[in-house]
Formats: structure tokens, sequence, C-alpha cells
């Protein structure tokens, strides 16, 4: 039971290119989440998939897309990096109903140059 | 999004202290979390507190929801080099918003 799994964790890009990061997770969750963290400032929400087939915007979802593969697989894909996509990016899940009981990935760390 | 100001920003400890760490918020919250991160990992959820007033502890933490609802403690009792870390406190109205985190580190 590997709970919520990250790739890559480590990604360096160019401005411009674009990349995707996938996210899994084998705990049957409905519920699953992007993040960025960025120094100082606490976690923010990127996007969000209450279910299967569903995704919606959080609190900062420019420069992004989302894509809810099934119910297992959350990517986020980043069309043309920015220098201010530069962040540490968290995929989490959660049962339905208990979405304050989040379950985190290790991250990956992003750089664009 | 919620203004969450977390405080302090960064503390060290020593074996066997108690340290204590809030988080207070410029709007009423229904529920405050409290997580740890690791070095390298993501947030692991710690504490959970709904009702204003609750008091709960897991182990050595003791976590409080504030009365006015606007604030919460997390105290960390006997603290042993496993604590380091950095611990972020989070609050939900109609959305979850996560404080900037505390970092805590070991003093030499």
């Amino acid at each position: 039971n590997a709970g919520v799994t990250q790739t890559p964790k480590f990604q360096v890009l160019k401005t411009g290119q674009s990349m995707t990061l996938q996210c899994a997770q084998d705990m049957n969750h409905n519920s699953m989440y992007w993040y960025r963290q960025d120094p100082g400032m606490g976690l923010r929400l990127i996007y969000y998939s209450a279910s299967e087939g569903t995704t919606d915007k959080g609190e900062v979802p420019n420069g992004y897309n989302v894509s809810r593969l099934n119910k297992r697989e959350f990517s986020l894909r980043l069309e043309s990096a920015a220098p201010s996509q530069t962040s540490v990016y968290f995929c989490a899940s959660s049962e339905a109903g208990k979405t304050d009981t989040q379950y985190f990935g290790p991250g990956t760390r992003l750089t664009v140059l | 999004g919620q203004q969450l100001n977390q405080s302090p920003q960064s503390m060290f400890i020593q074996e066997g202290e108690d340290v204590s760490m809030n988080c207070t918020s410029s709007s009423i919250f229904n529920t405050w979390l409290w997580y740890k991160q690791d070095p390298g990992e993501g947030p692991v959820l710690l504490i959970a507190l709904y009702k204003a007033g609750e008091l709960t502890s897991n182990g050595r933490l003791t976590a409080q929801f504030g009365i006015t609802r606007k604030d919460s403690f997390l105290n960390i009792s006997a603290s042993i080099p496993s604590d380091v870390g950095i611990y972020f406190c989070a609050g939900r109205d109609y959305k979850l918003s996560f404080g900037a985190g505390t970092t805590v580190t070991v003093r030499a």
C-alpha cells in the first residue's frame, strides 16, 4: 500500500517547455487535489477533483490544466512553463466527504529557468 | 484566500522542552487542522479540531480550537529530536486555507 505517489521527484524546465506531473493513489479515494508550496506561503490549491470525471479550479489555477484519468490517477499539466511556476507541487487524496483528512504525496520539486 | 498567520515562523527546541505555536485567522473557521512535514515528504495530518474550545491530544501533541474560532494552538511536550520539521495549521470555512508553517529545528 504505497498511498499517494508522485512522479517525477525533481524536474528542471526551460521557460516555454511543457510537462505533466503524475499522481496516483491506491487508497480508493474519490477526491484528489493538486497544491503548490512556495517559500513563506501556505499550500495553495491549484485544482481538485471531487470524484472521477469532475475537476474544479482552486485558488491558483492559471497556467495549469488537469486530467482525472481514472479513480486512481490525477495529472497536472503545465502547457508553457514560466519561472513563476517554480515551486514544490503536492498531490493529495481523500475519501468522499472527508476532505479534511487529506493524504499527501512526497512532492515534485520543479524549477523553471 | 483567507489570511492565516502562523507564529513563530521558526523555533529551536532542546530535547525535553515543551514548545508552543499558534495560528490566527481574520475569519471564523469551522475546522482547524495541524499537519507536520518532514524534509522531502508531504504533510501528514496530526490533529483535527471541529468544535470551539475543543482540546485534542495525539501522543505528546495537544491542540486547541480557540473559543473565538479565529485561532488554534499546538503544544509539543517533552520534545525529542524527531519533532523537527515544519508544522502547518489549516483552517476551513467554505474551503481549506493553510498557514505558512513553523519550522522547528534542534538547538545545538
